[in-house]
């Protein structure tokens, strides 16, 4: 069965500080993959998606970047971090025909 | 565009009352419709979906939904709240003609009152 890993669980940085998120997948060949943001009091903002390593899909301009160097690897990412960035990030597994989804247990990012 | 809307950002209802959680979408293609819920500091958990064949869907913890194409709806119901049951609930769409990007709703807030 197919596990996401994500770290780390809570992240408290400065303004101005990189950041670096990882997911990894468990279980599974070539998935897409997707981050998500939530923050304080609003719902699911999707990020970014990954259909294969090297393939980058950005759904809102924003300071953030992501990168997949490994099929099973996702990496979200900033030179630097504004307060703003601050929010729940969520990785997630959906099977290409959209009838599978599955969700890391995230990450709460409290910029400073 | 693809889009999901939650019919209110928060909701109250009384223990042992009828809980229903709203959710329209729309989509070019037949949709994919979960709904998921999300406990305080914790991550998402499915609920239930919808893909295909039967359009009631029953779900974890006495939960259940209704596929109504002709109404876009994929509304949320339990007969009966319980004090367990606050929390925050997600409705989202997936696109099978783009590989399965899934799209949420803003969310919706269950409170339960004794």
């Amino acid at each position: 069965s197919q596990t996401i890993h994500q770290w780390p669980a809570t992240l408290v940085q400065p303004v101005g500080s990189p950041l670096s998120l990882e997911c990894t997948v468990e279980g599974t060949s070539n998935p897409n993959l997707y981050w998500y943001r939530q923050a304080a009091g609003r719902g699911l903002q999707l990020l970014f998606y990954s259909v294969g390593i090297g393939q980058i899909s950005s759904e809102v301009p924003q300071n953030l970047s992501a990168s997949r160097p490994q099929d099973r690897q996702f990496i979200l990412s900033s030179k630097k971090l504004l307060l703003s960035d601050s929010g729940f990030y969520l990785c997630a597994w959906v099977n290409p025909w959209g009838t599978e989804a599955f969700f890391g247990q995230g990450t709460r990012l409290t910029v400073v | 565009a693809q889009s999901v809307t939650q019919l209110g950002s928060h909701v109250s209802v009384s223990e042992g009352a009828l809980v229903l959680l709203r959710c329209n979408y729309s989509s070019s293609v037949p949709p994919y419709l979960f709904w998921y819920v999300q406990y305080p500091n914790q991550g998402l958990q499915l609920l239930l979906k919808y893909t295909t064949g039967a359009t009631l869907v029953k779900g974890i913890n006495g939960f259940e939904a209704e596929f109504k194409k002709s109404e876009t709806s994929f509304h949320l119901t339990k007969p009966s709240a319980h004090m367990s049951d606050a929390a925050e609930y997600f409705c989202a769409v997936s696109l099978s003609n783009q590989g399965g990007k899934l799209i949420f709703g803003q969310g919706t807030e269950l409170s339960v009152k004794p």
